[in-house]
């Protein structure tokens, strides 16, 4: 089955605890996708790739890293956590072009910093 | 600057009513993808279209119709006779056509009630 897959589903942790949220798709898409929800502000995208060893920063990449190794892995890395950093993140990944070009989201992790 | 508008925050129907969710964008570009994602309450983002700048034509899927409008940068998407499982948080988002960034609306919460 196609699919984006993220783990932790549900993560608790301390602030300043390093942690790793992974994500990973099978469907050899070019380009991943890091996303944080918050209530009223929709999806903000934090980092992004377009293709292994090529990432960029979104729109709130600070507090943040991530790499691209390989092409079916996209780790999310939060070297110090903040509770501001509290959120509901989505990896997203897509070909770059073709008739399947749009987002295929895997299923969130909720991150609770405390 | 690249902005996505979704002036609803929340909409409630009746069962068998229609409904439009607006959307409205700013782009310098004068090529950009436009879709919409679906938000149901079990959290998931589910793929609903995409749209290039290219193409005006209105697509019906179902009771699905969406509406693209260059002139007043307008991508509004309307439910016919809505059901109690359309329920969800619609978001609109666009994209550069060189594909490295998204932007999301901040969505719209539709309820439908029996």
């Amino acid at each position: 089955e196609a699919q984006v897959t993220q783990n932790p589903r549900y993560l608790i942790t301390v602030t300043g605890k390093k942690l790793t949220v992974t994500c990973s798709q099978n469907m050899n898409h070019e380009y991943m996708s890091w996303y944080r929800q918050d209530p009223g502000l929709g999806l903000r995208q934090i980092y992004y790739s377009m293709n292994v060893e090529v990432t960029d920063k979104g729109d709130v990449p600070e507090g943040y890293k991530v790499s691209r190794k390989e092409k079916r892995n996209f780790p999310l890395i939060l070297e110090s956590p903040s509770p501001n950093q509290t959120s509901l993140y989505f990896c997203a990944s897509s070909p770059l072009r073709g008739p399947d070009y749009g987002y295929t989201f895997g299923s969130g992790t909720r991150l609770t910093v405390v | 600057a690249q902005k996505v508008t979704q002036a609803q925050t929340e909409i409630s129907v009746v069962e068998k009513e229609d409904v439009t969710l607006d959307c409205v964008y700013e782009t310098r570009d004068t090529t950009y993808y436009l879709f919409w994602y679906k938000q149901p309450p079990s959290g998931e983002l589910v793929f609903l279209i995409r749209r290039n700048s290219f193409d005006e034509q209105n697509e019906i899927s179902g009771r699905y119709s969406w509406n693209f409008q260059k002139s007043t940068s307008s991508f509004n998407f309307t439910i016919t006779a809505s059901q109690v499982v359309d329920s969800a948080v619609y978001f609109c988002a666009l994209s550069q056509y060189n594909f490295n960034k998204f932007y999301f609306g901040s969505g719209t919460k539709l309820n439908v009630k029996p």
